[in-house]
């Protein structure tokens, strides 16, 4: 079956710029993860959503970062304002599994690379 | 706050060799600990996980890692490395009950001599 799935693959914007990174989990899964990973760096979390609702947004590194999911399947991560520390690769991740009894394991999605210039 | 270190940024072994890629962490409580490979410009792909149980476990490609609470270890082994293992690896710890966020180490890089 078809994996998660995200566009742009690639995204070069200048400095100062807003962006909109989207992502499509599996089908039926209900968690949703986003995480940035820096150039020689494991990935870092950023946002975690339980259907709609943000159920952990402790990740996200100021208030210039925000994401949606609006009907519990697919994903916005939205960046206002971009600086050139934002570039880095930006992961989905989706989990079958709830919050409670849930296991944890999540599918990744290939990224968007963010560049900014 | 849980955490991951991953000792070795680089490890090169001979094809047909065995390896060990070194994980500690630490946590709070019995964690969630995974093992994901991530290629040159592909997503990560979970190769095992432990959850619970036998401290041994099976992942794919004939992955294997053991869960040693004494020593806060998880470290992934293979027996016989074949060339397509060049990638990076990295270990990571899930928070039982938080929603389950994935901390994650810096990795290590496989490079495999022919």
């Amino acid at each position: 079956g078809a994996g998660v799935s995200q566009t742009p693959s690639n995204k070069v914007t200048e400095k100062g710029k807003y962006v909109e990174l989207r992502c499509d989990p599996i089908s039926g899964h209900t968690a949703l993860y986003w995480y940035r990973q820096s150039l020689g760096q494991g990935p870092e979390f950023l946002i975690y959503f339980q259907g709609t609702g943000a159920a952990d947004d402790s990740g996200l590194p100021n208030d210039r970062f925000f994401a949606v999911r609006p009907e519990g399947s697919v994903s916005t991560l939205k960046i206002q304002r971009t600086e050139r520390g934002d570039s880095a690769v930006y992961l989905c991740a989706s989990s079958p599994y709830g919050v409670a009894g849930g296991q944890g394991e999540q599918y990744f999605g290939p990224g968007t690379r963010l560049t900014v210039t | 706050a849980q955490s991951v270190t991953q000792p070795d940024i680089h490890i090169t072994v001979s094809e047909g060799a065995s390896l060990e890629l070194r994980c500690n962490y630490s946590y709070g409580a019995t964690p969630y600990l995974f093992w994901y490979v991530q290629s040159p410009g592909q997503g990560l792909q979970l190769l095992l996980k432990y959850f619970s149980g036998d401290t041994l476990v099976q992942g794919i490609k004939g992955f294997e890692a053991e869960f040693k609470r004494s020593q806060s270890s998880f470290n992934l082994r293979k027996p016989s490395v074949h060339w397509s293992d060049a990638a990076e690896y990295f270990c990571a710890v899930g928070a039982r009950g938080g929603g389950n966020k994935l901390t994650f180490g810096t990795g290590t890089q496989l490079k495999v001599e022919l």
